[in-house]
Formats: structure tokens, sequence, C-alpha cells
């Protein structure tokens, strides 16, 4: 049964703390994803990395960072915690045809819920 | 800007059919995408349209009008276990994902 699995479903974190989200897939997919997910909005992709150690911003990814060191792990990393970051992170991966190409099926993680306190 | 449009909410009754429509204006088109999220779970896939049409795939199907930039799922002989949350997504001319807000459908005995 394929699987991507997320480290924590979920955190309480204070304000200004480092935080460190992670994912794992066990497909053998080029492409991972961080998305956030918020009531009324649809999913905001954060990073995403078609290739160990490359990464390429979405469209929010003030305040984040990612690392991709292994083909099968993407971790996401708040290096200082702010409310506004409270939400639901959704790692996702997902078959790479060529180069950046995304066949747009995303196999998701169960979600990690963040409060920021 | 790139904007994906769906309803809110919308409920049915069991054994019914239902419509869930969705309008979109993306920077480029390369397939429409529909998902399904139970509450507190993660979103998974159901289909897939890049050419107009319908695409069938059991009580789901999936409508595409490209000129109109309109797709609708249909599900059929609604079933409770179908009480979810339905996402729309156009990947647009860099192969990224854009995502409606999603609809919610509740299911009523």
């Amino acid at each position: 049964d394929v699987k991507v699995t997320q480290s924590s479903r979920y955190l309480v974190k204070r304000t200004g703390e480092k935080v460190f989200l992670e994912c794992v897939q066990d497909m053998d997919h080029e492409n991972m994803f961080w998305y956030r997910q918020d009531p009324g909005l649809g999913l905001r992709l954060i990073y995403f990395s078609y290739d160990v150690k490359m990464k390429e911003k979405g469209d929010i990814p003030e305040g984040y960072s990612v690392s991709r060191e292994k083909k099968e792990r993407f971790s996401l990393i708040l290096e200082s915690a702010s409310t506004n970051q409270t939400s639901m992170y959704l790692c996702a991966s997902s078959r790479g045809t060529s180069g950046r190409v995304n066949t747009g099926e995303l196999f998701f993680g169960e979600g990690s819920r963040l409060t920021v306190l | 800007g790139q904007n994906i449009d769906q309803p809110t909410e919308m409920t049915a009754t069991e054994g019914a059919i239902v419509q869930i429509n969705c309008t979109y204006q993306t920077s480029g088109f390369n397939g429409l995408f529909w998902y399904q999220q139970h509450a507190g779970e993660a979103p998974t896939f159901l289909s897939y349209n890049v050419l107009d049409g319908l695409e069938e795939k059991g009580r789901f199907s999936s409508f595409l009008s490209r000129s109109k930039g309109y797709s609708y799922l249909l599900l059929k002989e609604l079933q409770m276990k179908d009480s979810a949350s339905y996402l729309c997504a156009v990947m647009d001319s860099n192969y990224q994902l854009i995502w409606g807000a999603g609809t919610k459908l509740i299911i009523k005995p």
C-alpha cells in the first residue's frame, strides 16, 4: 500500500520556536510538495522539490524553508514560528514525467495540524 | 490572476444525484483534477480531464468544457460515505496545481 507519512499529526508550539515537519514517501516519486490548508481557502503551495537537493518556491514561501537530502524525504522548517502559521500542513508526492513536469495525481499525507501560541 | 470557483457547501439525499460545479480562470491549462477529502483525512485523487467531454468512473463522472472554463463532478446513487469535501484543481502552464477552496457535500438519509 503506497504511502506518504508525516511525522506529527498534531503539534503545539510557541511563537519564535523552530519547527520541523517531516514527510516520507515510499513510492519513489520524483516530486514532493508542501501545502498549507486553511478554512475557506484552496490549498496553497509553500515549496516543492522535483529532485534531491532541488527546491523551488511556491506561492507562499515566506517564513518557511525546506530540505530534501534524500529522494524519499522532504522536510518543512519554520525558523521562527508565528501565530499566522497556525494551519494544517499537507505533504504530497507525485511521479514526474520529465524535468519538472508534474503528473497532477498527488498522493497526500494525513496532514500535520500546527498550532502556534 | 488565477481563480478557481466552486460552491462552498451542498446538501443532497442518499440515493440521489448531485452535481458539483467548478469554474476556472488560469494562466494556461494542462488538465483539471478532482480530489475527495473526508474530514480529518488526506485528499485523494478522483479524476482527471484534459480534453472536453465526460469521463466516467463508476458512480462518479467528471465533465470538462475548456472553452467555457467549466467542469463538474457528478455523483450518482449517493451513499453516506460520499459526505466529504470535493476539491477542484487546475494544472497551469507551469505544471502546478491551482486549487479551489473545496465544496463540502453533506448527505442526508
